[in-house]
């Protein structure tokens, strides 16, 4: 059973283009992210819904775009394609966790998706 | 402002040979440091949780340690199978989001 799943899983478009990443969890949780992970590995938070609402909002060009249709769903469209949006994406849902007192959530990630604008 | 400092970037170990990746961090207020591993083309996989420092957790031949400004997580006689990039992150007690602030990971590699 997959918890986190994205698709696709490569994606190699043009410049100018538009696409979509899709993202479907089926851990339960009510929270779900989109992170980026540029070419040296470094992962950095985009955003993040928490039962369809939306909770983080990094400084993303507004070219991005997430939707949530569901607690489930978090999909990401990406308008006007440009080279320096190459990198791994990666999607991730968590739902609170309370462990003797301490409260935190626990994430956990997809596959990813590395796009790859020429 | 949060960050997250991994070291060394890279480790290269026999087979066998004990050693430990830190992660120093700083943060206003904790509210978890997460260690994962992540493997060349897959995700990031979830290994531990710490909460507050002088806490330990252990895995196989992994075990996690906190204080409070740092953590390690040591590799007791690894094998070629524990080779991976290792990411720290932390997440700020005063968060109600779950954000996560990653290092920029330390890639190991075990020769047998």
């Amino acid at each position: 059973d997959t918890a986190v799943s994205q698709t696709p899983k490569y994606l190699v478009t043009q410049m100018g283009n538009d696409k979509s990443i899709k993202c479907e969890q089926n851990l339960g949780h009510d929270t779900m992210y989109w992170y980026k992970q540029d070419s040296k590995k470094f992962l950095k938070i985009m955003f993040s819904y928490n039962n369809k609402e939306l909770i983080i909002n990094e400084t993303v060009p507004n070219r991005f775009s997430p939707k949530s249709p569901d607690k489930a769903h978090l999909n990401l469209h990406i308008n006007s394609l440009e080279l320096g949006d190459s990198a791994v994406y990666f999607c991730a849902s968590s739902g609170p966790i309370n462990t003797a007192g301490h409260h935190s959530y626990e994430q956990y990630f997809g596959p990813g998706t590395r796009l790859t604008v020429t | 402002e949060d960050q997250v400092t991994q070291s060394p970037e890279a480790l290269r170990l026999q087979e066998g040979e004990s050693s430990s990746l830190n992660c120093s961090y700083t943060v206003s207020g904790l509210r978890g440091l997460f260690w994962y591993r992540q493997d060349p083309g897959k995700g990031p996989e979830f290994l531990f949780t710490l909460y507050s420092a002088g806490e330990e957790k252990e895995k196989e031949r992994l075990k996690a340690t906190l204080t409070k400004k740092e953590s390690f997580l040591h590799i007791t006689a690894p094998k070629p199978e524990d080779s991976a990039t290792y990411l720290c992150a932390v997440q700020e007690r005063s968060s109600n989001t779950g954000k996560l602030i990653f290092g920029q990971g330390t890639t190991l590699q075990v020769k047998p």
